[in-house]
């Protein structure tokens, strides 16, 4: 069966301090993977998705990057993380063009002080 | 680009009471329309969907969903809720043919005794 695998489950860094949020996903073969993050009244926002090893789509501009350096490997990086970069992020994976169910990690909580 | 609008943040209603929560996208092609649930300390869970055929679709726990073409809306609806729906309810679109799938800020559904 499939399983998604997302670390750390929270993570307190301080400001201008770089982040790397890595997510595997188990079970199946090219998969379309996705970063969201999760913040109250905002609801989820999607940052990056990827089709497959080393394409990557920004949703947002902003102060992070993704890269996709495997199949089943998605990873969320920043270089110097703002107080705005705080919130719960969610990677998620889905099959095919059709998209018909996304499957979620259990996320990250990231709290930048 | 596609986009979604769930303009209720919040739904407080009673127990047994009917409760209908919208949701409008915004799309120039067509689209798959989605709601995923989350449950209190809980993941993300798809509650049902509409790919084609059929515009009305039903969950597994009595929620249906609509799909009006002519008003670009997936309204959700439950004639009859129980404590056990209280949950966040996000409305989501994928444009037929793309993998990105983006949601809505979501709708906090509050039932009371």
């Amino acid at each position: 069966s499939q399983t998604i695998h997302q670390w750390p489950a929270t993570l307190v860094q301080p400001v201008g301090s770089p982040l790397s949020l890595e997510c595997t996903v188990e079970g199946t073969s090219n998969p379309n993977l996705y970063w969201y993050r999760q913040a109250a009244g905002r609801g989820l926002q999607l940052l990056f998705y990827s089709v497959g090893i080393g394409q990557i789509s920004s949703e947002v501009p902003q102060n992070l990057s993704a890269s996709r350096p495997q199949d089943r490997q998605f990873i969320l990086s920043s270089k110097k993380l703002l107080l705005s970069d705080s919130g719960f992020y969610l990677c998620a994976w889905s099959v095919g063009t059709v998209n018909e169910k996304l499957f979620f990690g259990s996320g990250t909580q990231l709290s930048v002080l | 680009a596609q986009s979604v609008t769930q303009l209720d943040s919040q739904v407080p209603v009673f127990e047994e009471a009917p409760v209908e929560l919208r949701c409008n996208y915004s799309s120039s092609v067509s689209v798959y329309l989605f709601w995923y649930v989350q449950y209190p300390n809980q993941g993300l869970q798809l509650l049902l969907k509409y790919l084609s055929g059929s515009t009305l679709v039903e969950s597994i726990n009595g929620f249906e969903a609509e799909f009006n073409k002519s008003q670009t809306s997936f309204h959700l609806r439950k004639p009859s809720v129980h404590i056990s729906d209280t949950a966040e309810y996000f409305c989501a679109v994928s444009e037929t043919g793309f993998q990105k799938l983006v949601f809505g800020t979501g709708t906090r559904l509050l039932v009371s005794p």
